[in-house]
């Protein structure tokens, strides 16, 4: 199985703020690499897809970047809207794995 | 618009079997995988398994021996099994489209529970 390792696990953050989250693939997944954003009682909402392809849609704040085993997501500047949990997920195997999620709470 | 909807019991009691209903609507699923994950309550996504109507399947392995998908494309509907259930299999269940999941259902709480 592939072992996807976010970081941090908690982001306190305020408006206005450039932040960043890595995930790290236990081997190599290309880019075949996503990000999501989940809100409370909601379900996950694609970001970025094949590493770096913004989904239609989604803010041209959010960036994803890397390849093979590490990755990040880059947000410009955070929205009020923004504040959520943010998962990465490798889809490069038969077998998909999750990352554990990264909060990103409001300073 | 493609949207999905998780249906099924609610409940389910300990060492029975679970079994969800995704209906897909405003497209066909037929011609790419579907997939299903759970979420514990204030816990991380799991991946349960994909599937294609083609006959393809490919399931966590942590969960191989328990769970079983299909598909119907008459009904345009897919399904998950999941034998023996416990109450760690508790959660709300998502159905999605794709490798990178573009669509999701709202997901459906499943509670393990005598």
């Amino acid at each position: 199985d592939i072992q996807m390792t976010q970081s941090p696990s908690t982001l306190s953050a305020s408006v206005g703020d450039r932040v960043t989250i890595t995930c790290r693939a236990s081997q190599s997944v290309s880019t075949w690499l996503a990000w999501y954003q989940q809100k409370p009682g909601k379900a996950p909402k694609l970001l970025i897809y094949d590493a770096s392809t913004l989904q239609t849609k989604v803010p041209s704040r959010f960036n994803g970047s890397g390849s093979g085993t590490e990755f990040t997501l880059t947000i410009s500047s955070l929205q009020p809207d923004d504040f959520a949990t943010y998962y990465c997920q490798q889809y490069n195997t038969y077998s998909y794995t999750f990352g554990q999620g990264t909060k990103l709470e409001i300073k | 618009q493609v949207q999905l909807q998780e249906s099924g019991p609610g409940r389910v009691k300990p060492s029975e079997t679970l079994s969800l209903t995704c209906t897909v609507s405003g497209g066909s699923i037929s011609g790419t995988y579907w997939s299903w994950i759970r979420q514990p309550a204030g816990k991380g996504l799991e991946w349960i398994g994909r599937f294609s109507v083609s006959g393809s399947t490919y399931y966590n392995p942590s969960l191989k021996s328990r769970v079983t998908m299909s598909g119907d494309t008459s009904k345009n509907q897919f399904s998950l099994r999941l034998t023996s259930v416990t109450v760690a299999d508790t959660a709300v269940y998502y159905c999605a489209r794709g490798g990178s999941h573009d669509y999701w259902g709202q997901g459906t709480l499943v509670t393990v529970s005598s």
